[in-house]
């Protein structure tokens, strides 16, 4: 059974020039995660979705990332312009239905703003 | 203060020593988990439990409620066991989100 499917792998862009990443969840898994991870730090849940409704963005930034899930299955997070401090490690996760089953990870985007 | 904390940061062994990890946690929570990440980034579930021990292969996680502590032991090291190993809990306040320690690196030379 495929894991967690994210692309790209890795994506470098200058600042102010926008970037999205996209995810594939297991097949049958209805909460879909992204998180940020710093260097040297855990990962910071960005947003939870429970099939398409966003169930937990409170740590989104709003005002330059957004993510869609429009048919509660794959999903797309995008910045809108990036920034320098946005260089992280962008990790898609997923689940059954429900934030209290183990989470699965994709392989991550590694994504580096100039 | 972090909720979650793990201890060393860094861990240098020889093959073959075994090596132990701590988490300690300041939250209530519902399940603890273990997660190994490799260089490149993909993370790796190893063990989710809420109390007691679990052991698979070489790797054994246990964990204290009353105290508030997780420990993952690897008996037999190995240089494949080199990696970051983050401790993260799911808990009651958290509506099930997981809360992340900031990895313990772990390098095993040969």
């Amino acid at each position: 059974e495929a894991g967690v499917v994210q692309s790209p792998r890795y994506k470098i862009i200058e600042k102010k020039q926008p970037v999205a990443f996209w995810c594939n969840p297991i097949s049958g898994h209805n909460t879909l995660y992204w998180y940020r991870q710093n260097l040297g730090q855990g990962p910071e849940l960005l947003i939870r979705y429970e099939n398409e409704e966003a169930v937990d963005d409170s740590q989104l930034p709003k005002d330059r990332f957004s993510a869609e899930r429009l048919k509660g299955v794959d999903s797309t997070l995008k910045i809108q312009p990036a920034e320098l401090g946005d260089s992280a490690v962008y990790l898609c996760a997923s689940s059954l239905e429900g934030a209290y089953n183990e989470q699965f990870f994709g392989p991550g985007t590694r994504l580096t703003v100039l | 203060k972090n909720e979650v904390e793990q201890s060393p940061q860094n861990l240098t062994a020889q093959e073959g020593e075994f090596i132990t990890i701590n988490c300690s946690y300041s939250v209530g929570i519902s399940a603890l988990h273990w997660l190994q990440q490799h260089p490149g980034g993909g993370i790796v579930s190893l063990f989710m439990l809420s109390s007691g021990k679990k052991k698979h292969g070489r790797l054994i996680a246990t964990i204290n409620i009353q105290e508030k502590h997780s420990s993952l032991h690897i008996t037999a090291s190995h240089p494949r066991d080199s990696a970051v190993y983050i401790c993260a809990v799911t808990s009651w306040g958290s509506q099930g989100n997981l809360i992340f320690g900031k990895g313990t690196k772990l390098s095993v030379k040969p």
